[in-house]
């Protein structure tokens, strides 16, 4: 069976530091991934989707970006934190090729920059 | 482009009471369309789904059904439960490889004993 796993669960950071949070799956090849971020009390917003290794579209522009340098790994980073990138960020993945296939999403990493 | 809304939140019940939360959608092709319910400190889980006009998505006594002609999915259960507490997302899928997921802002429902 496909599991997804997202990691640290919880991250405190000051303004200016560097990010990194992981995500892989597990069970399957080739899928979608994606980044989303929750924002306290709001909706999921796209970051970051990709179909395949090295390949990486960004939804938003902003002061983070993201990686794919394996099938079933995907990345979220950023050179210096703002306070505005606090959130619930929230990796995901489906299967291509399918309009009506599910999204699984990670546990979610909370995310607090001081 | 498309979007999905939702009826604003929070939303509290008392427990076995009647619940629905309105969800309409706008979407320039034929969307798949979802629910999703995220319990506290967790990510989101598939609630059920409908993937074409008048079917009826229905999963741990919710029930949802795909109206084309109001554009909507309005999530409904008969009773509900303290564990059903939880921010519920209403979100369609356009695009050929499942690639473009556009989600509501989220309800989010407390059901006291």
């Amino acid at each position: 069976s496909q599991t997804i796993h997202q990691w640290p669960a919880t991250l405190v950071q000051p303004v200016g530091s560097p990010l990194s949070l992981e995500c892989t799956v597990e069970g399957t090849s080739n899928p979608n991934l994606y980044w989303y971020r929750q924002a306290a009390g709001r909706g999921l917003q796209l970051l970051f989707y990709s179909v395949g290794i090295g390949q990486i579209s960004s939804e938003v522009p902003q002061n983070l970006s993201a990686s794919r340098p394996q099938d079933r790994q995907f990345i979220l980073s950023s050179k210096k934190l703002l306070l505005s990138d606090s959130g619930f960020y929230l990796c995901a993945w489906n299967q291509p090729g399918l309009r009506n296939e599910k999204l699984f999403f990670g546990s979610g990493t909370q995310l607090s920059v001081l | 482009g498309d979007s999905v809304t939702q009826m604003e939140g929070p939303v509290t019940l008392s427990e076995e009471a009647f619940l629905t939360i309105n969800c309409t959608y706008t979407a320039t092709g034929y969307p798949s369309l979802f629910w999703y319910v995220q319990y506290p400190g967790e990510g989101l889980q598939l609630l059920l789904k409908a993937t074409k006009a008048d079917d009826k998505g229905s999963n741990k006594g919710f029930e949802a059904t795909y109206r084309k002609e109001t554009t909507s999915f309005h999530l409904e259960k008969g009773s509900v439960q303290v564990s059903d507490s939880a921010v519920y997302f209403c979100a369609l899928s356009e695009k050929n490889y499942g690639q473009n997921f556009v989600f509501g802002p989220g309800t989010r429902l407390s059901v006291l004993p």
